[in-house]
């Protein structure tokens, strides 16, 4: 089945550590996402990519780093300059040709800093 | 700034009846308006979207009105049933060209059915 995965479902985070959650999908698809959710915030993007060894800054890039070796992978690490990270994090892909922009999304890794 | 203002921010209807969620924008430049719908702990799925061409669009029990004139846009979902308790979020981008791969979202509307 094509989609979007996404790993671990739950993480847990001491301050000062850095974490990364995991983002693949099979779906062939050019451009990634990485969005984050708190409640009554809606979804806000932090990083996309369009094209493999290429991302650019969403709205709340800061305390967040990406990379994008491979089409199918698009890791997001939190690092400790990220001052409050717990929040749902969503992955998300869509072609790149597609002049509307569909966007299909993963299921979503909630982190806790303890 | 938010670009996409949406309400109400809770809604609860009776099964059966029908559900309207609302959304404004201020960009001109976008032409696409998607509504996704989010069910606890999963990712958002596309419900249906519209583009400016086009002042309506239907499929089954749910239906997007859009006025360009007013940058308004809304969601009704006819016959509401329990099942279809969940959040709902519009969004807008520009089709194509520069910016074209980003969505902006309004922040949800919590959507519960009662019987």
């Amino acid at each position: 089945d094509g989609g979007i995965t996404q790993s671990p479902k739950y993480l847990f985070r001491k301050e000062g550590q850095n974490v990364t959650l995991s983002c693949e999908q099979n779906l062939n698809h050019d451009a990634m996402y990485w969005y984050r959710q708190d409640p009554g915030q809606g979804l806000r993007l932090i990083y996309y990519s369009q094209i493999v060894n290429d991302f650019q800054k969403g709205d709340i890039a800061e305390g967040y780093s990406v990379s994008r070796e491979k089409k199918e992978s698009f890791p997001l690490t939190v690092t400790s300059a990220q001052k409050n990270p717990t929040a749902f994090y969503l992955c998300a892909s869509s072609m790149r040709d597609y002049s509307y922009n569909e966007q299909f999304f993963g299921p979503g890794t909630r982190l806790t800093v303890l | 700034q938010q670009q996409v203002k949406q309400s109400p921010q809770s809604l609860i209807v009776q099964k059966g009846g029908i559900s309207i969620i609302n959304c404004a924008y201020e960009n001109t430049a976008f032409d696409y308006f998607p509504w996704y719908q989010q069910f606890p702990g999963k990712g958002p799925a596309l419900l249906i979207a519209i583009r400016p061409d086009v002042s309506e669009k239907k499929e089954g029990r749910f239906t997007i009105s859009f006025n360009k004139s007013a940058k308004q846009f809304s969601l009704h979902i006819m016959d509401s049933q329990p099942g279809d308790s969940a959040t709902y979020f519009c969004a807008a981008s520009m089709g194509s060209g520069a910016g074209s791969y980003q969505l902006t979202f309004g922040k949800g509307t919590k959507l519960s059915v009662i019987p």
